[in-house]
């Protein structure tokens, strides 16, 4: 069965640096991985996704992320980070073949500092 | 941007009420999930349904849970008689393929 971790619950960075959100998965194949974002009183929407091909991977405003599979990590990284970025972050893996049953991790919450 | 919508934003019932959340998938999505998220808890997985029949489902979705396509356009799920552990928020969610889902912004369930 697959399993998500995302080990930092909060993370604070400030306005301007760079940020990195750590995922590691558990899945006996080559998985589907996602990242969502979801803000105060919002969905939950889709920055980025790998399901094959080149491992790093970008996504909507400005964020990528890196599949390792020698790791089972597929860490979300920005170069250089807004205000409106602070919301949660839930990392997600997916079974090959389908979307059925996606699994997410617990998220992490990022704040901005000033 | 054509989005999921999902009606009411919150919702109140009494436990032991049925309760019916509504969802209208983007146009020509084929695929159609439901998720839930207990407060402070993951975000997981309910139930999936393709060509009006459900395609997976999780040890929650149990008996008093059922969903329905009624008409082509919503996705309604419902929980027959509702418990306490039942409040949540509950994410809709499709896809035109099944590796992909867009999830609408939730419908927050309490039971009183």
């Amino acid at each position: 069965a697959q399993s998500v971790t995302q080990p930092d619950i909060h993370i604070t960075v400030s306005e301007g640096a760079s940020l990195e959100l750590r995922c590691n998965y558990s899945y006996g194949a080559t998985p589907y991985l996602f990242w969502y974002v979801q803000s105060p009183g919002q969905g939950l929407q889709l920055l980025l996704k790998y399901f094959s091909g080149d491992t790093l991977v970008q996504g909507i405003k400005g964020f990528e992320a890196e599949f390792k599979r020698s790791q089972s990590s597929f860490n979300l990284r920005k170069p250089s980070v807004h205000w409106s970025d602070a919301a949660e972050y839930f990392c997600a893996v997916g079974a090959q073949g389908g979307f059925q049953k996606l699994v997410f991790g617990t998220g992490t919450r990022l704040l901005v500092s000033p | 941007e054509p989005e999921v919508t999902q009606t009411p934003s919150h919702q109140v019932t009494q436990m032991g009420q049925e309760v019916i959340l509504r969802c209208v998938p983007i146009s020509n999505h084929l695929y159609f999930y439901w998720y839930r998220q207990i407060l402070g808890q993951k975000v997981e997985f309910l139930v999936s349904f393709y060509n009006n029949e459900i395609s997976e489902k999780s040890e929650i979705f149990d008996d008093q849970f059922s969903v329905e396509r009624p008409d082509g356009s919503n996705f309604t799920l419902k929980i027959r008689s509702t418990k306490l552990e039942d409040s949540a928020m509950y994410f809709c969610a499709s896809g035109v393929t099944n590796t992909e889902a867009f999830f609408g912004q939730g419908t927050r369930l309490t039971v009183v």
